[in-house]
């Protein structure tokens, strides 16, 4: 059984640019949510996508928006990036009627 | 919406000392708690949860135990050890529900001194 794996580890982008980050979610599982971690603060809920269709959502501007593929595999987009962005992106997968989530290790995204 | 607090936001302890986390929760209706343990440059790893329906539940050296009329539950860890260092988040939500998405607690960072 693989576990959440998310890429890139690291990445570096310039002010009002877009970023794509990608997201595998554990075997088995239909739902992944993204979070927003800021330095120092714990995990943001950005918003939760199941099978497919966001099903769910944190207080993030229409520019935070993402996809969620038939293999379950989701991304997350943030368009005209600012340097508040800049933070650890988390995504974590759990299965359906199942609350457990499990975290991947996070994109790392610096916003000069 | 909920909230929750979370204290203290540090924590330094001695080698085989115990530790206590506790958290406050807003939402009377949150039914779900987890807790997660973060080493630095990786992501949340949990550790134990707890549901409404029960008090207390313990895994080895790890305990949570939830007091559902004063909205607040607690991670005791005992017989620390030097690898247990690293921040410690509560979190609540709604079981069962399509939301499922997590509030956490600012965190607390444990330092475990040999």
């Amino acid at each position: 059984e693989t576990g959440v794996t998310q890429s890139p580890t690291h990445l570096i982008k310039t002010r009002g640019q877009q970023v794509t980050l990608r997201c595998s979610s554990q075997s088995g599982h239909n739902t992944v949510s993204w979070y927003q971690q800021a330095l120092g603060q714990g995990p943001q809920f950005i918003f939760q996508y199941y099978r497919e269709e966001e099903n769910g959502r944190g207080n993030f501007p229409p520019r935070f928006s993402g996809l969620q593929f038939p293999n379950y595999s989701s991304e997350l987009n943030v368009n005209a990036l600012e340097l508040d962005d800049s933070a650890l992106y988390l995504c974590a997968s759990r299965g359906g009627g199942n609350t457990e989530a499990f975290f991947g290790q996070g994109t790392r995204l610096t916003v000069v | 919406g909920e909230n929750v607090e979370q204290h203290p936001s540090t924590l330094s302890v001695q080698e085989g000392d115990s530790a206590v986390i506790k958290c406050t929760y807003s939402d009377s209706a949150s039914n779900y708690f987890p807790w997660y343990k973060q080493e630095l440059g990786k992501g949340p790893q949990l550790i134990i949860d707890i549901r409404s329906n029960v008090g207390e539940k313990k895994d080895q050296r790890i305990a949570v135990t939830l007091n559902k009329t004063a909205k607040h539950f607690s991670l005791h860890i005992t017989e620390t050890q030097p690898e247990d260092s690293a921040v410690y988040f509560c979190a609540a939500n709604r079981d069962g529900g399509s939301q499922g998405n997590l509030i956490f607690g600012k965190g607390t960072k444990l330092s475990v001194k040999p």
